[in-house]
């Protein structure tokens, strides 16, 4: 089974309007870290947002947020205000484990989703 | 603050070659891992260096090896080249101490094979 999955392979938004990027998980690890990252055409993968399995509240960074619903093992990423610079790969992807300690940083990715902002 | 910087960015090798990418982390950080990312999918996890030691490794074969040095930069060696072997190379870097396991990726290098 795939342990990441996105199923949407293209998304388009209007400029100033928000957009949610899906995102399921699978794992019976009580303790995980999920992670979404975005990979414009340069290639270079840039960190987005973190959410602990732990963590009681939902993740936020500036315009970005992760609608973290545990039980329904789903973790999609909001972007509020859609920019044209905005226009990139997303990737969801999920660490096993906790999160210290050498050795507990491989990451599984999902296929991503391309995201377009329309003028 | 330079972040993570990988060389070379471009190269094209034949079947049966062998090549080495390198991947300097980013300033104060001790652990590097390596990714490959075929086309149209998300990045997988070749294997990671600690301490100059791999300590985690994907399902890679042997063809695939590393090496870290003191000043915590790494490289990538894979042997005997195939076609299935062309793709993005990135490395990622981490602080060991952070809670939060966030990577910082370079650009990549992106190899193909003829």
């Amino acid at each position: 089974a795939q342990k990441i999955t996105q199923t949407q392979p293209g998304m388009f938004v209007q400029e100033k309007e928000a957009v949610t990027l899906d995102c399921t998980y699978d794992t019976s690890d009580p303790s995980y870290g999920l992670f979404w990252y975005k990979q414009p055409s340069s290639g270079e993968m840039i960190f987005l947002i973190y959410q602990g399995s732990y963590d009681q509240q939902n993740a936020t960074e500036g315009r970005y947020s992760l609608n973290f619903q545990k039980a329904r093992k789903s973790a999609n990423l909001v972007i509020s205000a859609s920019q044209l610079g905005d226009s990139a790969m997303y990737f969801c992807a999920m660490r096993e484990g906790p999160g210290s300690g050498a050795g507990s940083y491989q990451l599984t990715f999902g296929k991503g989703t391309k995201l377009s902002v329309i003028p | 603050d330079a972040g993570v910087t990988q060389s070379p960015t471009h190269l094209i090798k034949t079947r049966g070659q062998q090549v080495t990418l390198r991947c300097s982390p980013k300033s104060g950080h001790d652990t590097v891992s390596w990714y490959q990312q075929a086309l149209g999918q998300g990045p997988q996890f070749i294997f990671q260096y600690y301490e100059e030691e791999e300590r985690q490794r994907g399902n890679f074969p042997d063809r695939f090896s590393g090496h870290q040095y003191p000043n915590y930069s790494s490289e990538l060696n894979v042997n005997a080249l195939l076609l299935g072997d062309s793709a993005l190379y990135l490395c990622a870097s981490s602080q060991t101490l952070t809670a939060a396991g966030e990577l910082f990726f370079g650009e990549g290098s992106r190899l193909t094979v003829l």
